[in-house]
C-alpha cells in the first residue's frame, strides 16, 4: 500500500516522441528521487530533489529532464529516447529529518522505447 | 571492491528455515544502511533500516558492523511469502539521499 503513486503504469513510445512520467507523494516528504531499473539489475539513481531543488544529477543524458513543480509532485520529461532506455522508472520519496533518510518507492512506470 | 556486495544466491530453503544474508560495503563514510525486498516486477519495499546497535522486527534481525563494513539480515522461521529478492542498500558516503543498491540475493522458500 504505497503512498507514492506513479502514472502511467506502462508506456510505449517511439524514439521521436515526447512523453512525461508523473509521481506524487502524500507523506509530506521534502526529498524525491528518480531511479532507473533494468531487468535483473538493481535500481540506479538518476536525480534527487531536495526542497524542490535539484540536488543530484547522476550524469543522466539530457533526453531525460526532471521537474519538481511542488513538494508533492515530480515529473520526468522524456524526449528522443533510445531503445536502451527501456526500463522500469521508479520514483521514491523520503523525509529530510532525522538521521536515516528512508526512501519509499512508487510502483514504477514500465517504459518501452520502440 | 564493489561499492555494495551481496551473496550471489539464489537461496532455496524449506519453510521454517533460518536464512542469513550478508553484505559488505566499500565506503567507510557511508551513514545510512537498509534492507529492501523486491518481488518480481514490483517496486523495492523497505524492510528495515540497519543500526549499529542492531535491530529486530518480528522474524527479521539486522546487524551492522561499521569496523568491518558489514551488514547482515537474518530471517527466522521463513514463510513462503518471504520469497523475494533482498537488496542491501547503503548511502553513498556523506550523501544520505544518494543510495547505492547491491545486486540483491534471491530467496525462494519452498513448502
Amino acid at each position: 500500500d504505497t503512498e507514492v503513486t506513479q502514472t502511467p503504469k506502462h508506456l510505449v513510445m517511439g524514439m521521436t516522441n515526447k512523453k512525461s512520467l508523473k509521481c506524487e507523494q502524500h507523506m509530506g516528504h521534502r526529498a524525491m528521487y528518480w531511479y532507473k531499473q533494468k531487468a535483473k539489475k538493481p535500481p540506479e539513481l538518476m536525480f534527487v530533489y531536495s526542497y524542490e531543488k535539484l540536488s543530484i544529477n547522476e550524469s543522466v543524458p539530457s533526453r531525460f529532464s526532471p521537474e519538481c513543480p511542488n513538494s508533492s509532485l515530480l515529473n520526468l520529461h522524456l524526449h528522443a529516447l533510445q531503445p536502451e532506455d527501456s526500463a522500469l522508472y521508479l520514483c521514491a520519496s523520503s523525509s529530510l529529518a532525522g538521521d536515516s533518510y528512508e526512501q519509499y518507492f512508487g510502483p514504477g512506470t514500465r517504459l518501452t522505447v520502440t | 571492491r564493489k561499492e555494495v556486495e551481496q551473496d550471489p544466491g539464489p537461496f532455496n530453503v524449506p519453510e521454517g528455515a533460518t536464512v542469513a544474508f550478508n553484505c559488505t560495503y566499500s565506503n567507510s563514510a557511508s551513514q545510512s544502511f537498509f534492507w529492501y525486498r523486491q518481488d518480481c516486477r514490483k517496486e523495492p519495499k523497505l524492510l528495515m533500516s540497519v543500526y549499529s546497535s542492531g535491530n529486530e522486527d518480528g522474524r527479521f534481525t539486522a546487524q551492522l558492523n561499521r569496523a568491518s563494513q558489514y551488514i547482515s539480515l537474518l530471517i527466522r522461521d521463513s514463510k513462503l511469502s518471504d520469497s523475494a529478492t533482498y537488496l542491501c542498500v547503503v548511502s553513498k558516503g556523506g550523501s544520505q539521499g544518494n543510495l547505492i543498491f547491491g545486486k540483491g540475493t534471491k530467496l525462494s522458500v519452498k513448502p
